[in-house]
């Protein structure tokens, strides 16, 4: 069974640009969750989308949004970037019920000039 | 404020040591605390622990819930140099997941 996939995988943008990232969850899943992790404050939830709502939300601001599509497919998006933004962006899905197993992809390294 | 705390930052052992890995919380509406392998690529998944006094074991690796002193170990004896990487504790609450900023382990052959 194929693995979570994100694309890209790395990308450079300019303050004040805004970028789209991917994720492809494991078939069959249909959560995805986003998480952004820095050296400095370590992995933090984003937010969780299951069939094309968005169930979760962590303490980020409203630059950061993100959908799902019906083959559950999801992008986040970040808009205004900001130096702070640089981060890898990870994902991870899994079945969608509160006890299963997270899966994580191999991330977007984001990089923000 | 939901917080998980991790100790130590970092450790440094030789080849066949023991470790234990330490990680606290203080959540609301606590569901479930998951332990992963994080090297050089995203977070692989070890271990996810629901009640409290229960181990769970794979090879090498195990782990324990104290769900009334909020707690969990992650031990891992007869280290090897592979065994190296930042090992992170996540609680998952009623609506998200809280990670603690990770314990760094290296294994010197």
């Amino acid at each position: 069974k194929a693995g979570v996939t994100q694309t890209p995988r790395y990308l450079i943008k300019t303050r004040g640009q805004q970028v789209t990232l991917s994720c492809s969850p494991i078939s069959g899943h249909r959560s995805v969750s986003w998480y952004q992790q820095t050296p400095g404050q370590g992995l933090q939830f984003l937010f969780e989308y299951f069939s094309e709502t968005q169930r979760n939300k962590g303490n980020f601001p409203g630059r950061f949004s993100g959908r799902q599509f019906s083959n559950s497919r999801s992008e986040m998006n970040v808009s205004t970037l900001e130096l702070g933004d640089s981060a890898l962006y990870l994902c991870a899905s899994s079945l969608g019920q509160a006890t299963d197993t997270q899966y994580f992809g191999p991330g977007t390294r984001l990089t923000v000039l | 404020e939901d917080k998980v705390v991790q100790s130590p930052l970092s450790l440094v052992v030789h080849e066949g040591d023991t470790v234990t890995l330490n990680c606290s919380y203080e959540v609301t509406n606590f569901r479930s605390l998951l332990w992963y392998k994080q090297e050089k690529k995203a977070p692989t998944f070890l271990f996810m622990l629901t009640s409290s006094g229960i181990e769970k074991k794979s090879g090498r690796l195990s782990s324990i819930l104290d769900n009334k002193e909020l707690f969990s170990i992650l031990n891992i004896t007869a280290t090897q140099t592979g065994d190296s990487a930042v090992y992170l504790c996540a609680v998952e609450t009623g609506n998200q997941f809280y990670f603690g900023t990770g314990t760094s382990l290296t294994v010197i052959p």
